[in-house]
């Protein structure tokens, strides 16, 4: 069966300190895995969008990497901030259909 | 450039009603899909669509109508409200199918509750 599991369910972080969001999946067959973030009330905005044979991609403060062989991507965040505070989806394709993680609650506190 | 569009953006209906969520995209883009966010849960596909006139079932199909008669609208017909409906819609519209790399947009959703 086709599913993403992201870990943690949620996490609090002080402003300024890093923090890493994990993603399984054992979609098949693989095309492209996707983090999005998405603001309270708004819907998903793309962060990043990577292939099989891409390992890493930064998009500013944020910084996803993909291991194909165990099929685990992670999502990093350098200096957090308090607008990073928000749902992180991890989303992978297969053919013609989405698959999609239940997402990461982040909160950033002063 | 307004990018995906949905409206209304609130919604109370009551069991049995029937309603359209609208769904607008002004970027030219082939393949628009509509998911429900329920809570704990992640998005659910209902229906999709890889061009105008041709629509496709999704995960959570039952309970909902699409049409595709233009590139540019993909409205979502609920035919007869009931309370498992109740949640957060969302529209979503990309260049092209899923396995290509381009990014998908999303709407700002429609809030529904059913009483």
């Amino acid at each position: 069966k086709n599913q993403v599991e992201q870990s943690p369910q949620s996490l609090i972080i002080l402003e300024g300190k890093n923090c890493t969001l994990q993603c399984n999946y054992t979609v098949s067959p693989f095309s492209n895995l996707r983090w999005y973030k998405q603001d309270t009330g708004r819907g998903p905005v793309s962060l990043t969008i990577m292939t099989f044979s891409e390992n890493t991609k930064s998009n500013g403060r944020y910084t996803a990497t993909l291991d194909a062989d165990t099929k685990q991507s992670s999502l990093h965040i350098t200096a957090s901030q308090l607008s990073d505070s928000a749902s992180y989806i991890c989303v992978v394709s297969a053919f013609d259909q989405f698959y999609f993680g239940t997402g990461t609650s982040l909160t950033v506190i002063p | 450039n307004a990018g995906v569009t949905q409206t209304p953006k609130f919604q109370v209906l009551k069991t049995g009603q029937s309603m359209t969520l609208q769904c607008a995209q002004d970027m030219n883009h082939e393949y628009m899909s509509w998911y429900r966010q329920d809570p704990g849960m992640g998005l659910r596909l209902i229906h999709y669509s890889v061009g105008a006139g041709i629509t496709d079932q999704g995960e959570v199909p039952n309970g909902y109508n699409v049409s595709r008669s233009t590139t540019e609208d993909f409205p979502l017909r609920l035919l007869s409200a009931a309370p498992s409906q109740t949640s957060v819609y969302f529209c979503a519209s990309s260049y092209s199918t899923p396995q290509l790399n381009q990014p998908q947009h999303f709407g700002d959703g429609t809030r529904l509750s059913i009483l």
